[in-house]
């Protein structure tokens, strides 16, 4: 059974601050996903991982996998407030069905 | 206008109640997934669908059906609601495997 974990679940920052938030994952996969969620509002997705080695990068964020570890991180470069959201990773499991850690809430602080 | 709506947005029922939760997507995508996020769970997987005449359980499928009435149309069903069953409901919609899946806005649902 595919387990998904996060850490840290709860991560203040201050502005300016870089941080890397990871996600570990049990078994065997190559798709991994990474989604935002702002309080009240649904998932956006931010960046898709398909392969070993996989980095992308948006901004002040940059997310990175290694299959082999079975772990992706996210990485936060000067943190700004705009960057306060829940931030979950999701592996694909059997052919489209993701399972989701259990979410990063981050919150940026002046 | 939206890609993925979802209706109701909110609703609050009582115990042994039917109800239903609707989607609708406009992408075009053949892939439509159910999930409920519970505070520190994440979301959890209850139902998917890869065409119109495939339907599979999820991690929690148990106290749900679900109904594929169009390519574009994915319902889910709670038979006789109970307290446990309130959380926030996701709809979502993928191409294939391999791309991401695009979420509606969620329902909240309340069950008393």
């Amino acid at each position: 059974e595919l387990k998904v974990e996060q850490n840290p679940l709860f991560l203040s920052m201050q502005e300016g601050k870089n941080y890397t938030i990871y996600c570990n994952y049990s078994t065997t996969s190559d798709r991994l996903y990474w989604y935002r969620q702002d309080p009240g509002k649904s998932l956006e997705s931010l960046f898709v991982l398909l392969s070993n080695g996989a980095v992308k990068q948006e901004g002040r964020l940059m997310a990175s996998l290694d299959t082999k570890a079975r772990l992706s991180t996210l990485h936060i470069t000067a943190a700004v407030h705009d960057l306060s959201a829940t931030y979950f990773c999701a592996v694909d499991n059997q052919g489209g069905k993701l399972i989701f850690g259990q979410g990063t809430e981050l919150s940026v602080k002046p | 206008d939206a890609d993925v709506t979802q209706t109701p947005r909110n609703r609050i029922t009582k115990t042994g109640k039917r109800i239903m939760l609707e989607c609708s997507q406009t992408k075009g995508h053949d892939r439509m997934y159910w999930y409920r996020q519970d505070p520190g769970l994440g979301l959890r997987l209850i139902y998917y669908s890869f065409d119109v005449k495939d339907i599979n359980k999820g991690e929690i499928s148990d106290g749900y059906s679900v109904s594929r009435q169009a390519q574009a149309k994915f319902s889910l069903s709670l038979e006789s609601a109970i307290p446990n069953q309130t959380a926030l409901y996701f709809c979502a919609t993928s191409d294939r495997p391999g791309l991401e899946q695009f979420f509606g806005p969620g329902t909240r649902l309340t069950v008393l």
